[in-house]
């Protein structure tokens, strides 16, 4: 069956420093990949969205990597601030169907 | 924007019973989907709808209805509460139902608890 890992640990960090994110997956062919983010208590919100043949992406402070003969993507978070803290969540989708890992929370401490 | 709208909020029922958790989109989105989220066990993919009278399964349909009568609407039915049904839901929405736009747009939750 399809499945998709994330750290189950969390993450902790120092502020100013990379934060990286591991996303692996297995049985699946996605489309794309993408990346969101979701605070206590509330719904993930989108950040970033990556394409089964394109190596890389960069939206401001972040950077997504996806390697389709691995199936691993890497979110990277650069300069991080305690306000990235959160749970981010990777999510794949083919067809109709978006299927989501269980995410890994992030902790930036000032 | 409202974006997308999820009522209740907060829902205590009793095995058995029956309820309707709504949502509704004020995007003209094609797509809309509803999920659950459980603790270490990620967003699962229940139900989902590709436009108006279009519905299919998603990973754990059992247990729960739907119908899109409606672009805006998607409501999704518990017809009988068990207490495993206690959960997190949350309905999302997206422009396209061919997935080519990918961004998928998240309600606020409706926290559902089955005793």
């Amino acid at each position: 069956s399809q499945k998709i890992e994330q750290n189950s640990e969390a993450l902790n960090i120092q502020e100013g420093k990379t934060a990286t994110l591991t996303c692996n997956y297995t049985n699946y062919s996605p489309a794309y990949l993408q990346w969101y983010r979701q605070d206590p208590g509330r719904g993930p919100v989108f950040l970033l969205l990556i394409r089964e043949n394109e190596k890389e992406k960069r939206k401001e402070r972040l950077k997504v990597t996806f390697d389709t003969t691995l199936k691993q993507s890497l979110f990277h978070i650069t300069a991080s601030q305690p306000a990235d803290s959160a749970t981010y969540l990777c999510a794949l989708t083919g067809g109709f169907k978006t299927i989501f890992g269980a995410g890994t929370r992030l902790f930036v401490k000032a | 924007n409202a974006g997308v709208t999820q009522t209740p909020k907060f829902q205590v029922l009793k095995t058995g019973q029956s309820m309707t958790l709504q949502c509704a989109q004020d995007m003209n989105h094609e797509y809309m989907s509803w999920y659950r989220q459980d603790p270490g066990m990620g967003l699962r993919l229940i139900h989902y709808s590709v436009g108006a009278g279009i519905t299919d399964q998603g990973e754990v349909p059992n247990g729960y209805n739907v119908s899109r009568s409606t672009t805006e609407d998607f409501p999704l039915r518990l017809l009988s509460a068990a207490p495993s049904q206690t959960s997190v839901y949350f309905c999302a929405s997206r422009l396209g139902a061919s997935g080519i736009d990918g961004e998928l747009f998240f309600g606020e939750g409706s926290r559902l608890t089955v005793l």
